[in-house]
């Protein structure tokens, strides 16, 4: 079973469209989760932390379901900047700082 | 800003040939860590290394792996005898405390590595 599953994608959304992504996690003991943005054939970059009650950086919400192992992102007016590929990341207490990627959920944004 | 470097961005090698990945982490971090990303694939986890030795390593990093910290600056990667599946894009990646400590992972830009 993978570690981290995510929504395959591409998704195609005009111009200020709300856009949401999800990702399910394999192993209950994970500690610390992320959503990292990847633009093509350049290096991962955080995008935000993911905390328990949830949290909102800008147009970017971010929720965290323990119970049901489920992260998800949420893009409010998406922007033709946001188009990238989103990896939904998770790092397991018990190991070295090591982090599992999911494959990524693709975004177009168009005008 | 201060950033992870990676030399070189492309290195195309003949199967069998040794090649030497180098990375530069930005200077106050503590943890190291390799991940490699296969043409249309996941990041995918090498080894993590603090402290002048490895912390961690994955399934993937086998015999023909091997890193070095041989200075206080920089983080490499050596490939004893690449094959053909071992191309993929090689991110370096330094943290100031273990990322899981809620501490950013800061990734290089990465090497591509093509072996013909």
């Amino acid at each position: 079973r993978k570690e981290v599953e995510q929504d395959p994608g591409p998704f195609n959304v005009p111009e200020g469209a709300t856009v949401a992504f999800n990702c399910t996690y394999s192993n209950s003991a994970s500690q610390s989760f992320f959503w990292y943005r990847q633009d093509c054939r350049k290096e991962p970059k955080l995008l935000m932390s993911v905390y328990s009650s949830g949290n909102e950086d800008g147009r970017f919400t971010a929720q965290l379901n323990r119970a049901s192992q489920y992260i998800s992102l949420l893009i409010r007016d998406s922007k033709l900047s946001d188009s990238a590929t989103y990896l939904c990341v998770v790092n397991k207490g018990s190991t070295l700082g090591r982090l599992y990627f999911g494959r990524g959920t693709q975004l177009t944004v168009w005008p | 800003e201060p950033e992870v470097t990676q030399t070189p961005s492309h290195q195309v090698t003949q199967m069998g040939q040794e090649v030497i990945l180098r990375c530069v982490p930005i200077s106050n971090h503590l943890y190291f860590y390799w991940y490699r990303q296969i043409l249309g694939q996941k990041v995918e986890f090498l080894v993590s290394f603090y402290n002048n030795e490895i912390s961690e390593k994955s399934e993937i990093f086998d015999d023909q792996f091997s890193v070095e910290r041989p200075d206080g600056s920089n983080f490499t990667l050596k490939i004893r005898s690449t094959k053909l599946e071992d191309s993929a894009m090689y991110f370096c990646a330094s943290s100031a405390e273990l990322t899981g400590a809620g501490s950013e992972a800061f990734f290089g830009q990465g090497t591509r590595l093509t072996v013909v």
